[in-house]
């Protein structure tokens, strides 16, 4: 049993570069997430997907895209990174009260 | 809108008593507390639901004031597996559509032998 599955793991992009974060869940949830670590900022809410079809923004959606095109996958977007979109990225899912998350995505802009 | 957390941050020895409170400006219909150690996901420990009792999990409980929006974990007799950064959730409702879990900005703690 996966869990929950991001990828990459690892990636470096260059400002302006385009990119898309993989999320995968095997546990058939309905809700699931996008968050982003940075220090001292705690995990702060890109996007919420409450089923398939269906997204919501969160508190910092701003430079970012999502996409949950069926009830297994939901997908960030980086259309044009900017240095500030360097963080640890986190996809979480959800069925009823405990949240399961991914290892992260580590990102870097230069 | 994030929860605020207090303390930021806390070090203690083993076997002493810590608790880290969590407060949100909105009236929330449950409390989400996880813990995250260093380069891993973040894990979940317990959830208190309005109306709800208070929780426990193994020496860790919490309880949640839905009047005054706020929760509290309690960490007795500290271990040092319990070294790590405390996250607490909040949400508006429960079930489909409801689910916007928020997380507060952490408090790390540090067990010393």
């Amino acid at each position: 049993n996966a869990g929950v599955t991001q990828t990459p793991k690892f990636q470096v992009l260059k400002t302006g570069q385009s990119m898309t974060l993989q999320c995968a869940q095997d546990m058939n949830h309905n809700s699931m997430y996008w968050y982003r670590q940075d220090p001292g900022m705690g995990l702060r809410l890109i996007y919420y997907s409450a089923s398939e079809g269906t997204t919501d923004k969160g508190e910092v959606p701003n430079g970012y895209n999502v996409s949950r095109l069926n009830k297994r996958e939901f997908s960030l977007r980086l259309e044009s990174a900017a240095p500030s979109q360097t963080s640890v990225y986190f996809c979480a899912s959800r069925r009823g009260t405990e949240a399961f998350f991914g290892q992260g995505t580590r990102l870097t802009v230069v | 809108q994030q929860p605020v957390q207090s303390p930021q941050a806390v070090i203690l020895r083993e076997g002493e008593d810590a608790v880290i409170n969590c407060s949100s400006s909105k009236a929330l219909y449950s409390v989400h507390w996880y813990r995250q150690k260093h380069g891993e996901a973040p894990v979940f420990l317990m959830i208190l639901l309005k109306g709800g009792e208070q929780k426990g999990h193994e020496k860790i409980s919490a309880s949640f004031n839905e009047k005054k929006q706020q929760s509290s974990l309690y960490l007795t007799a500290s271990q040092l597996s319990y070294s790590g950064t405390y996250f607490c959730g909040t949400e508006i409702g429960l079930g489909f559509g409801n689910e916007k879990l928020t997380f507060g900005t952490g408090t790390r703690l540090t067990i010393i032998p």
